[in-house]
């Protein structure tokens, strides 16, 4: 059982929008900035958003993050077939969870 | 560019220790600002932090892993290890290690990955 709370799964046809959730509380998301991390299969996650909202490097600006108070969200927007991956939240935790937890993840399906 | 790199036995025998190392290129690990971390995935499954160490030598364990988990560093080689005791088939898992912001969940480079099988 994950501290912070995704769906297991989502899905969207090409050229469409479509968000994560990840849910936590006051002590993880509440206080702390979010990450969120891409799994292509077979390969190593990679940092995709940083603190909350910031792109990293070499991002496409199709991808966009954002938190509002314990809970924040990934949006994919433009969705295309190499966006199939999963997609992992996690943040820093103040309390006896942390410091650091993943959120159960995400696996997204371009239809 | 920082490139991270998992070496260690892909076979681990129940009851034994499971020892890894990861070798980083490309920049220091005696850098301050970041901490060297562990991560596990079992598969199928999610993502696990296990632990970090910065290159003080000063550590933090996920608290669910404490009592086997031991991370250690040398900073001349460039390299972190992970070694986890008594392991059981659960401990089955691909296991990354990770560049760490400090006092972040921010992991911006990640090792390939090693797949370590507990089996006898």
């Amino acid at each position: 059982q994950s501290v912070l709370t995704q769906p297991p799964s989502a899905s969207g046809t090409p050229g469409q929008r479509v968000t994560i959730s990840c849910s936590g509380s006051s002590p993880n998301i509440g206080s702390n900035s979010v990450n969120w991390y891409q799994q292509l299969p077979g390969t190593a996650p990679k940092l995709l958003i940083y603190s909350s909202n910031q792109r990293s490097s070499g991002v496409p600006d199709r991808f966009s993050g954002s938190k509002s108070g314990t809970s924040a969200s990934l949006a994919i927007s433009g969705l295309q077939s190499e966006d199939e991956a999963d997609y992992y939240c996690a943040v820093w935790d103040d309390s006896l969870n942390g410091p650091v937890v993943f959120g159960g993840g995400t696996k997204l399906t371009v239809l | 560019q920082v490139q991270l790199q998992e070496s260690g036995p892909g076979l681990v025998k129940p009851s034994q220790t499971l020892s890894l190392t990861c070798t980083v290129s490309g920049g220091s690990i005696s850098s301050a600002g970041y901490y060297w971390s562990w991560i596990r995935q079992h598969p199928g499954k999610g993502l696990e932090w296990i632990g970090y160490i910065y290159y003080s030598g000063s550590t933090y364990y996920n608290s669910s892993l404490k009592s086997r988990v031991t991370i250690s560093v040398d900073t001349s080689k460039n390299q972190f290890s992970l070694k986890l005791s008594s392991v059981s088939a659960a401990d089955t898992a691909v296991y990354y290690c990770a560049r760490q912001h400090r006092g972040t969940s921010a992991f911006d480079y990640w090792g390939q990955g090693t797949l370590v099988t507990v089996s006898s």
